[in-house]
């Protein structure tokens, strides 16, 4: 079965870091760009950010750019998302999703609870 | 920025029909992509480039797409229907993805 599984959210201060993972399997994860996508509590999805198949291509939303980091590494099947400068307003459920080519997201993870408070 | 437009909520009879609409400038010429999000679960592609369906979605949904709007239609629904459905686009003047706010389907 094709899955993503993400990992590494948790309850972080203000202004401090956190690494998200997520690993795939059951399908050739270099073949696929992949992104992060976010749901505040009791809200609506909000696209973070993608990273293409190489790891030659990435963009951000603006609500991060600048202080969340895409990166890859398709020899352990892995996505990860460093995330600094964290604020309150990233309290969020954090998806890990594959771009199916066409631009949609075909596969999701069940996400990872990232809390910043102090 | 891109912004796309869904209603909060639409409340439909079991076996009736549902349709959700998601608008924004000249729509039409995008690409559109639907998902259903029940509680506390991720979310599912159900119609991607305004029409398709991914394999072992129901042939019950649907997906259109014209003008300044396009349309998830659900034909009899069911109570598993219920959820959050959202629309998406990529916007390639921003180079970014974009999603509805999202609509609730209360069967």
């Amino acid at each position: 079965e094709v899955r993503l599984v993400e990992s590494g959210g948790g309850l972080v201060q203000p202004g401090r870091s956190l690494r998200l993972s997520c690993e795939a399997s059951e399908f050739t994860f270099g073949d696929y760009g992949m992104h992060w996508v976010r749901q505040a509590p009791g809200k609506g999805l909000e696209w973070v950010s993608i990273i293409t198949w190489n790891g030659g291509g990435k963009d951000y939303a603006d609500s991060v750019k600048g202080r969340f980091t895409v990166s890859r590494d398709n020899a352990k099947n892995s996505l990860y998302l460093q995330m600094n400068s964290l604020r309150t307003e990233d309290t969020a459920l954090y998806h890990c999703a594959r771009d199916g080519g066409n631009r949609a997201f075909d596969i999701w993870g069940q996400g990872t609870m990232v809390t910043v408070s102090s | 920025s891109y912004v796309l437009t869904q209603p909060p909520s639409v409340s439909v009879a079991p076996g009736q029909t549902a349709t959700i609409s998601c608008g924004a400038n000249n729509i039409a010429i995008k690409s559109v992509h639907w998902y259903q999000q029940k509680p506390g679960q991720a979310p599912v592609l159900v119609v991607y480039d305004d029409t398709d369906r991914p394999s072992g979605i129901p042939e019950r949904f649907s997906g259109s797409n014209s003008g300044n709007t396009a349309t998830l239609t659900i034909s009899r629904v069911e109570a598993g229907d219920e959820g959050d459905y959202y629309c998406q686009v990529w916007d390639s003047s921003s180079g970014h993805y974009v999603f509805g706010s999202g609509t609730k389907i209360t069967v």
